[in-house]
């Protein structure tokens, strides 16, 4: 099984809701994501975690909070957004957490802010 | 971080082999480079990785030249179906328990036609 799971696909919030993206994996991979993307532009990497701790935050504003509960799971709870924020939000695993490790990437939320 | 610079877009015919070049002067000793494919509203896929010479999968071939400062994805017969973003990417390949980042540079989008 090398799939990745996000649900949900579409998320619609105004900026004052608290609202969650879920992240899943079976891959027994040690190595979780999360990246943005906005319309014709790449990914770019908000989150990495690394053996369940967080490794790597990409200067991501506080309203934006990840969480890993487990090796398997991966959550990005959301408060106060922006309609800026607006974008598609992709989660990837890694059987390790090395650059040149194959990235594995689920489906994403597709996300609108009011 | 090793930069890359590729084509921003490229036309083919269906049919043809299409070769995208990726350029990675400042690529390091210890990076791989890795090639993923990306539909719209799709999370980026796997597609070929290689550190030197020559790599051949079902899918594609990666040729890299001795000094590694450049790479080509070379996709052979085309389809409409193959329409979609190519990005080219170097990541290092020792796994040292700490995260290291994937950058992804602008990506080519390949358009496939009739």
């Amino acid at each position: 099984d090398t799939e990745v799971t996000q649900t949900p696909k579409h998320l619609v919030m105004g900026m004052t809701n608290k609202k969650s993206l879920k992240c899943e994996q079976h891959m027994g991979h040690r190595a979780m994501y999360w990246y943005k993307q906005k319309a014709k532009k790449p990914p770019e990497l908000m989150f990495v975690y690394s053996y369940e701790k967080l490794s790597i935050n990409e200067s991501v504003p506080s309203r934006f909070s990840p969480e890993c509960p487990n090796s398997s799971l991966l959550n990005l709870h959301l408060h106060a957004l922006q309609p800026e924020d607006s974008a598609l939000y992709l989660c990837a695993s890694s059987q390790v957490p090395k650059g040149a490790d194959t990235q594995y990437f689920g489906p994403g939320t597709r996300l609108t802010v009011l | 971080l090793a930069k890359t610079t590729q084509p921003i877009s490229m036309d083919s015919y269906e049919g043809q082999e299409v070769n995208i070049t990726c350029s990675h002067n400042n690529i390091a000793t210890n990076d791989y480079i890795t090639w993923y494919q990306q539909f719209p509203s799709q999370g980026p896929r796997f597609i070929i990785q290689g550190y030197k010479t020559k790599v051949t999968n079902e899918v594609a071939s990666l040729f890299i030249p001795a000094d590694r400062k450049s790479s080509t994805l070379s996709l052979p017969r085309v389809s409409l179906s193959d329409t979609a973003v190519y990005y080219c990417l170097v990541g290092d390949m020792r796994n040292t328990g700490t995260a290291s980042k994937l950058t992804f540079g602008t990506g080519t989008r390949l358009q496939v036609t009739l």
